[in-house]
């Protein structure tokens, strides 16, 4: 099977733009989650998707909102960009999506934000 | 709430990489070990459940401590390609924990040929 794959793996925005992320999870996977990571804060939970709802959600400001389709692909945005934002964004698929089932990541999207 | 207190470790080939993890929530009942190569997500390596105190797959064996609140990774022995960054992780049994892995900052292992 395919793992996890993450659309762009690298992308450079200026303070003010908006972006959206794209993750693709292992096929069958049905629960995804998104993370954040940056040398200062590690890795960072921002929300997860399940069947096209969102059932957790991270501390992290309003700025940042995803969604799932109905094929379990995901995308997470982030309107008003800051200089904080800039980060590796990873995404993790999981199957059948229960709280102890093993996350597989993806490569991530590096987000560098000028 | 997960710490990860070495940041680097250094080890020489074939010799035993002991990586340690220590928690503070004691509602945590799930464990796990990535490992990261630059420019590459983290790669899922082994886990462990509240229940038990030792877990072995190969040569990977993570112990659990649960009355120290402490968890070590355990690699014997240890090769060059063993050289990434090692997140501990964790999970727990409450509300808002569904999909959220609580993370260390990671200890970066080098194997020494």
């Amino acid at each position: 099977k395919a793992g996890v794959t993450q659309t762009p793996r690298y992308l450079i925005k200026t303070r003010g733009q908006q972006v959206t992320l794209s993750c693709s999870p292992i096929s069958g996977h049905r629960s995804v989650s998104w993370y954040q990571q940056t040398p200062g804060q590690g890795l960072q939970f921002l929300f997860e998707y399940f069947s096209e709802t969102q059932r957790n959600k991270g501390n992290f400001p309003g700025r940042f909102s995803g969604r799932q389709f109905s094929n379990s692909r995901s995308e997470m945005n982030v309107s008003t960009l800051e200089l904080g934002d800039s980060a590796l964004y990873l995404c993790a698929s999981s199957f059948p999506g229960g709280r102890t089932d093993t996350q597989y990541f993806g490569p991530g999207t590096r987000l560098t934000v000028l | 709430q997960v710490k990860q207190n070495s940041p680097s470790l250094s080890v020489q080939e074939g010799r035993i990489s002991i990586l340690n993890c220590d928690y503070t929530n004691s509602m945590f009942d799930y464990f796990l070990w990535y490992k990261k190569y630059p420019a590459e997500g983290p790669t899922f390596l082994i886990s462990i459940s509240s229940i038990k105190d030792k877990n072995e797959d190969g040569r990977f064996t993570v112990f659990l401590n649960k009355s120290a609140k402490h968890l070590s990774l355990h690699i014997v022995p240890s090769q060059p390609g063993d050289s990434a960054v090692y997140f501990c992780a964790a999970s727990g049994n409450y509300g808002g924990s569904q999909g959220n892995l609580i993370f260390g900052k990671g200890t970066k292992l080098s194997v020494k040929p």
